[in-house]
């Protein structure tokens, strides 16, 4: 069992380039969410979905757009990248009503 | 929103026990989180309190007081392998979570 996946591990991107990151749970979760953590800030949630076909804005939602086609794939895309984009990212997933978020190994993002 | 502090590092020996303190100011709460994060990898989940009072887990135990918006995470028994960020989060009404930027607690022999 996996878990969480997320891909790519890092990434270094120019400015002004589009940048999918992909995330992947095989838990059957309801809920899937899209963090980043940056030093001295902790995390802040982007976007979430409630449940397949939902979606909804977080902290941060600036930048960044999400789309929920079905239960297992949360894919976060950045339309053009820019330098304070630069960040780890984090997809975490958790039953509705569960207590904990399970999170992803993350992706390193860099826009250069 | 959520208004969430702790403080940043906190230093102790091996064997001793260490308290990481969160206090919290939120506009709805449905839950605290204590989360564990060693350098380089994802969070991972160490307690739940949504009623006031201890809860414990092994080594590790935490309270809250929702009066006082107020929790905090207690190690025991400190090992090496406990070096890492803690992080506290509060579940708002939404289910979604606020994290706190987090504790450095650094574990010396």
């Amino acid at each position: 069992i996996a878990g969480i996946t997320q891909a790519p591990t890092s990434q270094i991107l120019a400015a002004g380039r589009r940048m999918t990151l992909r995330c992947t749970q095989d838990m059957r979760h309801n809920a899937m969410y899209w963090y980043r953590q940056d030093l001295g800030l902790g995390l802040r949630l982007i976007h979430y979905s409630n449940t397949a076909g939902t979606t909804g804005k977080g902290e941060v939602p600036d930048g960044y757009s999400v789309s929920r086609a079905n239960t297992d794939d949360f894919p976060l895309t950045l339309a053009s990248a820019v330098p304070s984009q630069t960040s780890v990212y984090f997809c975490a997933s958790s039953d509705w009503e569960a207590s904990e978020q399970f999170f992803g190994p993350g992706t390193r993002l860099t826009v250069l | 929103g959520q208004n969430i502090d702790q403080p940043t590092e906190m230093t102790a020996t091996e064997g001793a026990i260490v308290q990481i303190n969160c206090t919290y100011q939120t506009s709805g709460f449905n839950g605290l989180f204590w989360y564990q994060q060693h350098a380089g990898e994802a969070p991972t989940f160490l307690s739940y309190n949504v009623l006031d009072g201890l809860e414990e887990k092994g080594r590790f135990s935490s309270f809250l007081s929702r009066s006082k918006g107020y929790s905090y995470l207690l190690l025991k028994e400190l090992q090496m392998k406990d070096s890492a960020s803690y992080l506290c989060a509060v579940r708002d009404s939404d289910y979604k979570l606020s994290f706190g930027a987090g504790t450095t607690v650094t574990v010396r022999a």
